[in-house]
């Protein structure tokens, strides 16, 4: 089975903090992705990788960033955290080989709390 | 651009009742589509999914029938558990989008003994 793991399940931060958020798959996934899910919103995609070095924008990533040093982890950072980033934090992660290109493998969330 | 748009919650049910839950689409080109699931707690599970026009997905007694004349995927169970109580997620993938999900917004479902 995929595994796709968080660093944190809770996190709380303040204001103005560099937070980081990590996460692991140990499928050799080429594609990872970072979601933040908001009541009535869904999941919005901030970023996502194809590869090593390789990062895209999503649709929301005003306020991250992301890392991908190694192919199983992908880093969301926040430069300097602000409240309207509290929410929940989902990763997810995907490949282009086989037969489920398609379907993306979840994280359990980290929900995190910008005091 | 591409979007999934599925009815809104929040959905209370008794066990045993009959739960269907809309969803529909737009999109350029012929989209995979998913349910996914998020139990209390936890990040999101594949449910079933269809990758063309007919085709039925179906799991944990849950079934869902990709209409490409209606663009929907509804997802429906004829006898609900108090364990299906959870948020359930319609969603796409294009190749053309490099199979980016688009989501709609999630309804939650609570199921009663």
């Amino acid at each position: 089975d995929v595994k796709v793991t968080q660093s944190s399940r809770y996190l709380v931060k303040r204001t103005g903090e560099k937070v980081f958020l990590e996460c692991v798959q140990d499928m050799d996934h080429e594609n990872m992705f970072w979601y933040r899910q908001d009541p009535g919103l869904g999941l919005r995609l901030i970023y996502f990788s194809y590869d090593v070095k390789m990062k895209e924008k999503g649709d929301i990533p005003e306020g991250y960033s992301v890392s991908r040093e190694k192919k199983e982890r992908f880093s969301l950072i926040l430069e300097s955290a602000s409240t309207n980033q509290t929410s929940m934090y989902l990763c997810a992660s995907s490949s282009f080989r086989g037969p489920s290109t398609d379907t993306q493998y979840f994280g359990p969330g980290t929900r995190l709390t910008v005091l | 651009g591409n979007s999934v748009t599925q009815m809104e919650g929040p959905v209370t049910l008794s066990e045993e009742a009959f739960l269907t839950i809309n969803c529909t689409y737009t999109a350029t080109g012929y989209p995979s589509l998913f349910w996914y699931v998020q139990y209390p707690g936890e990040g999101l599970q594949l449910l079933l999914k269809a990758t063309k026009a007919d085709d039925k997905g179906s799991n944990k007694g849950f079934e869902a029938t990709y209409r490409k004349e209606t663009t929907s995927f509804h997802l429906e169970k004829g006898s609900v558990q108090v364990s299906d109580s959870a948020v359930y997620f319609c969603a796409l993938s294009l190749p053309s989008a490099l199979y980016k999900l688009s989501f709609g917004a999630g309804t939650t479902v609570t199921v009663r003994a």
